[in-house]
């Protein structure tokens, strides 16, 4: 089944704690984002990977890592976790970057990791 | 920066009326994207526009591109229960490699 998967899916930590959450996806997508979604302010990119070893900032990336060693894992760090950082967050894929003419490169969510930070 | 407005930020609706969901973006869009999500779940992909005053339906929904690019509509027409959800419009510019999504409009229905 062609999927995104996200772990963990809920994650209580404190705030300094480094921790990782996983992202996979298993339909050979280059391009792969991470969103996180707040209340009234819809989905913000935090970061993106138009593929192996590309990332770019989006729009929140402070307080945020990523890495793009394999094209189908990106894995988002938070090196020192605060409490502002308590969110939902998501993984996307799609094939190609958004807007690459010839196609509607939809994006693919994953589950959603829920991380409240003490 | 690049700026998605969505509104309304809620929406109530009797089940069987119609209703209309805007984006409007700050900048001339290469184009946009709708997402629904469901309570509880994640943004699942509905539509792309790309063309100046392109419309595109989907049974009951009807999705609209400005002529000039910068804003998108969502009409649904007949609102069921299963409609319930958050609706995102997310915008690329020109040559641009990332979404901005708006706030969304979270859809309730009246039985």
């Amino acid at each position: 089944e062609a999927q995104v998967t996200q772990n963990p899916r809920y994650l209580i930590t404190v705030t300094g704690k480094k921790l990782t959450v996983t992202c996979s996806q298993n339909m050979n997508h280059e391009y792969m984002s991470w969103y996180r979604q707040d209340p009234g302010l819809g989905l913000r990119q935090i970061y993106y990977s138009m593929n192996v070893e590309v990332t770019d900032k989006g729009d929140v990336p402070e307080g945020y890592k990523v890495s793009r060693k394999e094209k189908r894992n990106f894995p988002l760090i938070l090196e020192s976790p605060s409490p502002n950082q308590t969110s939902l967050y998501f993984c996307a894929s799609s094939l190609k970057r958004p807007g690459l003419a010839g196609g509607s490169y939809e994006q693919y969510f994953g589950p959603g990791t829920r991380l409240t930070v003490t | 920066g690049q700026q998605v407005m969505q509104i309304p930020q809620y929406q109530h609706v009797q089940e069987g009326e119609d209703f209309t969901t805007y984006c409007n973006s700050s900048t001339t869009l290469s184009n946009i994207q709708w997402y629904k999500q469901r309570p509880g779940g994640h943004p699942v992909f509905l539509i792309q526009l790309v063309k100046s005053g392109e419309v595109k339906k989907q049974k009951r929904l009807t999705f609209q591109f400005g002529e000039a690019k910068k804003n998108s509509s969502l009409h649904i027409t007949a609102t069921q229960t299963t409609d319930v959800g958050t609706y995102f419009c997310a915008g690329l510019k020109a040559a641009g490699n990332k979404l901005t999504f708006g706030g969304g409009t979270r859809v309730l229905v009246k039985p």
